[in-house]
């Protein structure tokens, strides 16, 4: 059963701490990148990652650090340095990055900061 | 600046209705566009891309069109069902690095 998983799909984080959000995918893709939804704004890119160890930063990196050791696996770590980060995180993959690749999303994780 | 704006922010129709979805965007230079539904809570799932010499594009109910002189582009929905409602969102590709603009969305309820 072939797929795209985040987990877990509820986080609750206090002030000042770190958090790290899952993202695994089976489908042997290349690619892996992170978004943020936010309501009313359309998804927005954190990073991406075209290869394993290798990953470039989006329009809003700021605040959080990826890595990519595994081609599978593209875990996200919200960190204290990011001021807003209540939302809804979507983790996508795709073969490659051509244009017509289309990208798989992964079912999201929903954080909150209390 | 790259954007993409989709219409109405939001749409409720009665089930068995048909429905049109609007995508404007300004981004230069064009790759594709691809609409996605998402159902809430969930991730989005591709439904059609278009590229630049296509007009129309059919998946089963759901009908995309295409002008790229304008840079519009619409979903049309036919014969609506329940589980329809969802969130449609317009992504237009750029030809330039890893450009995805993602609009912000269009909420439809889809009523019984």
């Amino acid at each position: 059963d072939g797929g795209i998983t985040q987990s877990p799909k509820y986080l609750f984080r206090k002030e000042g701490q770190n958090v790290t959000l899952s993202c695994e995918q089976n489908l042997n893709h290349d690619a892996m990148y992170w978004y943020r939804q936010d309501p009313g704004q359309g998804l927005r890119l954190i990073y991406y990652s075209q290869i394993v160890n290798d990953f470039q930063k989006g329009d809003i990196a700021e605040g959080y650090s990826v890595s990519r050791e595994k081609k599978e696996s593209f875990p996200l770590t919200v960190t204290s340095a990011q001021k807003n980060p209540t939302a809804f995180y979507l983790c996508a993959s795709s073969i490659g990055t051509s244009g017509s690749n289309e990208q798989f999303f992964g079912p999201g994780t929903r954080l909150t900061v209390l | 600046k790259n954007q993409v704006e989709q219409s109405p922010q939001s749409l409720i129709i009665l089930e068995g209705k048909n429905c049109t979805l609007q995508c404007n965007y300004t981004v230069s230079p064009f790759s594709n566009l691809r609409w996605y539904k998402q159902d809430t809570g969930r991730g989005p799932v591709s439904l059609t891309i278009m590229t630049f010499s296509e007009n129309t594009k059919s998946n089963g109910r759901y009908t995309a069109t295409l002008d790229a002189d304008t840079k519009q582009s619409s979903l049309h929905i036919t014969a609506s069902q329940l589980s329809d409602s969802a969130s449609y969102i317009c992504v237009v590709r750029s030809n330039y690095g890893q450009n995805f603009v993602f609009g912000p969305g269009t909420r439809l309820s889809v009523l019984p």
